[in-house]
């Protein structure tokens, strides 16, 4: 079983901080997925990286694959209230031969964005 | 509306008890897959289908049973539920394995007393 890392688990900060998230692992992933889940509700998707060293924005949020494509990281600018949820990295494994594919979830960062 | 429904919402259930939660999706996705989600343990797959008649087990198997008849529904069994099943559980659907964004349903809350 693959794992992946992520840090912080909690963080709370105030409204206009900047805030970095990391997802980490020993193992290599064809892609890389950053979800955000809202209290009641599924994980909701906001951006997928691909290749090693990419790097996708996302209004305020920028979103980083390692060159290894290992790990991963996602960073706000100038946190908002609304930014409040919890954000969850997701490896994707998939192995064309064995026509397997697995996604493998970082246990998740709980945000809190203090007015 | 494209989505992910899944069936029932809340349950509570008591120890042997066989229950179906139900998974349907109306975008023609091919992929289909449950978690569950505990605290301190993030989400972790239980089973996945790539396709119609083919499945496989995730990393916590154990348990869950489910079938795939049909492309948009696939139901997770659990044939003889215990307390340590009580989680909140996720169906999620994507386009095809090679089309990875994957669309969750609104969750289960599942209670086995």
């Amino acid at each position: 079983t693959q794992l992946l890392e992520q840090s912080p688990q909690f963080l709370s900060i105030q409204e206009g901080e900047n805030l970095t998230v990391y997802c980490n692992s020993s193992s290599v992933f064809s892609s890389l997925q950053w979800y955000r889940q809202e209290p009641g509700e599924g994980p909701v998707l906001l951006v997928t990286v691909v290749t090693g060293g990419e790097v996708k924005k996302l209004k305020r949020l920028t979103f980083q694959f390692g060159d290894a494509r290992k790990d991963s990281s996602l960073h706000i600018t100038a946190a908002q209230p609304g930014d409040t949820g919890l954000y969850l990295c997701a490896g994707a494994s998939f192995t064309h031969r064995a026509g397997s594919y697995q996604l493998t979830f970082g246990k998740g960062t709980k945000l809190s964005v203090i007015p | 509306e494209a989505q992910v429904t899944q069936n029932p919402r809340y349950l509570i259930t008591v120890t042997g008890k066989k229950l179906t939660v139900t998974c349907s999706q109306n975008m023609n996705h091919e992929y289909m897959s449950w978690y569950r989600q505990d605290p301190g343990l993030g989400l972790r797959q239980i089973y996945y289908s790539m396709n119609v008649e083919v499945t496989d087990k995730g990393d916590v198997p154990e348990g869950y049973k489910v079938s795939r008849k049909e492309k948009r529904n696939f139901p997770l069994i659990l044939e003889s539920p215990s307390p340590n099943q009580t989680s909140l559980y996720f169906c999620a659907s994507s386009l095809s394995v090679y089309q990875e964004t994957q669309y969750f349903g609104p969750g289960t809350r599942l209670l086995v007393l």
